[in-house]
């Protein structure tokens, strides 16, 4: 029953490697995240995904490519890894004709380059 | 543009005090306020929200809040600590009625002494 649900939950790699993570959601939600958490717990959004289509791309370098297949998965594909890549990567939802409603989050991925 | 403040990275109470976490605001347009709490290795749950109404809003596990706009203020209260909140908590900020895009504080991390 879990409601936003990532995979994997770790992922450790060397550089230079690509890498992807996996996101769903059955809340039946049109809006998807991608968020980054840095060592200090500093959250950053990443990218922003309405009904399959790229509609917030923070400043993230060319390397991460967010990618839509339908409305309840966001995948996020790394290319070319490098140490400060290293973070917890979270996924979150929302319905984005409630805004009262918030943000759902997944349980994280993280990521370790080597 | 939106914006959060919140005054202390680490919070340290004893076991049934009082918990006071602090969140000010920046924000254009009237905002919509959350609170989430992240316990170690999860994602973030929402705790509570502010959106229309009432400026005092409860949370779960006897959270609290109250909103008030003279101060740009959220602050998070709790009447009594329990071991089991020692967690890291975040303050959010969105537009009202323009969409989903939260902005989060830095985060303070709450620790409980027995």
């Amino acid at each position: 029953d879990t409601a936003v649900s990532q995979t994997p939950k770790y992922l450790v790699t060397q550089m230079g490697n690509d890498k992807s993570i996996k996101c769903e959601q059955n809340l039946g939600h049109d809006t998807m995240y991608w968020y980054k958490q840095d060592s200090k717990k500093f959250l950053k959004i990443m990218f922003s995904y309405n009904n399959k289509e790229l509609i917030i791309n923070e400043t993230v370098p060319n390397r991460f490519s967010p990618k839509s297949p339908d409305k309840a998965h966001l995948n996020l594909h790394i290319n070319s890894l490098e140490l400060g890549d290293s973070a917890v990567y979270f996924c979150a939802s929302s319905p984005s004709q409630l805004p009262t409603i918030g943000q759902f989050f997944g349980p994280g991925t993280r990521l370790t380059v080597l | 543009a939106q914006s959060v403040t919140q005054l202390g990275s680490h919070v340290s109470v004893s076991e049934g005090a009082l918990v006071l976490l602090r969140c000010n605001y920046s924000s254009s347009v009237p905002p919509y306020l959350f609170w989430y709490v992240q316990y170690p290795n999860q994602g973030l749950q929402l705790l509570l929200k502010y959106t229309t109404g009432a400026t005092l809003v409860k949370g779960i596990n006897g959270f609290e809040a109250e909103f008030k706009k003279s101060e740009t203020s959220f602050h998070l209260t709790k009447p009594s600590a329990h071991m089991s909140d020692a967690a890291e908590y975040f303050c959010a900020v969105t537009p009202a009625r323009a969409g989903n895009m939260l902005t989060f504080g830095g985060g303070t991390r709450l620790m409980v002494k027995p």
